[in-house]
């Protein structure tokens, strides 16, 4: 069964440092996201992206904040400049149709970012 | 960002019996919604969605209800099984965003 896959499992990056944090979608969607979680809190969104470009930010993916999809296959994730309060898991999603009924995102193992 | 909530951190039910997780929103405009489960260290795995058009969808042993008059709704598990034991997510999307909005998770046990 098709799945989104993360790389690495685990980032330990110091404060001020850039990080990318990659995944690779299910190989026929078109909608990519990043969703975050801090400890103990909830899920939540970060970005959507969809035909190269960001379809929809959350006011967390601020200018530090960037994706990209530099080939047919990766979408990434760049902070520029890493802060404490970065530190969370960071899950990649895909889905394939948006709308007609089909909302499903599935999502990666996720990239658990530690900054000190 | 209180738009869907699970008022129960936590919920253990004994193996073969019913589980039933709960969820409410407030935003009028999420016409989808979804249950996730979540393991340790995993991300959350989709388990069955229902569209607002609809009050109950069912697959296999799991059960959805929406209760929109009341923006409410409910994940049924029958019967329970210890691999059941779990973090459940509740999430709601509408049509004109992408963007899902997560409850804060209800932890189940299943006790053999």
């Amino acid at each position: 069964e098709p799945e989104v896959t993360q790389t690495p499992s685990h980032q330990v990056t110091q404060m001020g440092q850039e990080v990318i944090l990659r995944c690779v979608p299910i190989s026929n969607h078109l909608y990519f996201y990043w969703y975050r979680q801090i400890l103990g809190q909830k899920v939540e969104f970060l970005v959507s992206f969809y035909n190269n470009e960001i379809s929809e930010k959350s006011e967390i993916f601020d200018d530090q904040f960037s994706v990209e999809r530099p080939d047919g296959s990766n979408f990434t994730l760049k902070i520029r400049s890493t802060k404490l309060e970065d530190s969370a898991m960071y899950f990649c999603a895909s889905s394939n149709l948006r709308g007609r009924g089909s909302y499903e995102q599935y999502f990666g193992p996720g990239t658990r970012l530690t900054v000190t | 960002d209180q738009q869907v909530k699970q008022n129960s951190p936590s919920l253990s039910v004994q193996e073969g019996r019913i589980s039933i997780l709960n969820c409410d929103y407030t935003n009028s405009m999420f016409d989808y919604f979804l249950w996730y489960k979540k393991y340790p260290a995993e991300g959350p795995t989709f388990l069955i969605s229902i569209s607002s058009i609809k009050d109950k969808n069912e697959d296999g042993r799991f059960t959805v209800f929406l209760n929109k008059s009341a923006k409410h709704l409910s994940l049924h598990i029958v019967p329970s099984q210890p691999g059941d034991s779990a973090v459940y997510f509740c999430a709601a999307i509408s049509s004109n965003t992408g963007k899902l909005i997560f409850g804060q998770g209800t932890t189940l046990q299943v006790k053999p």
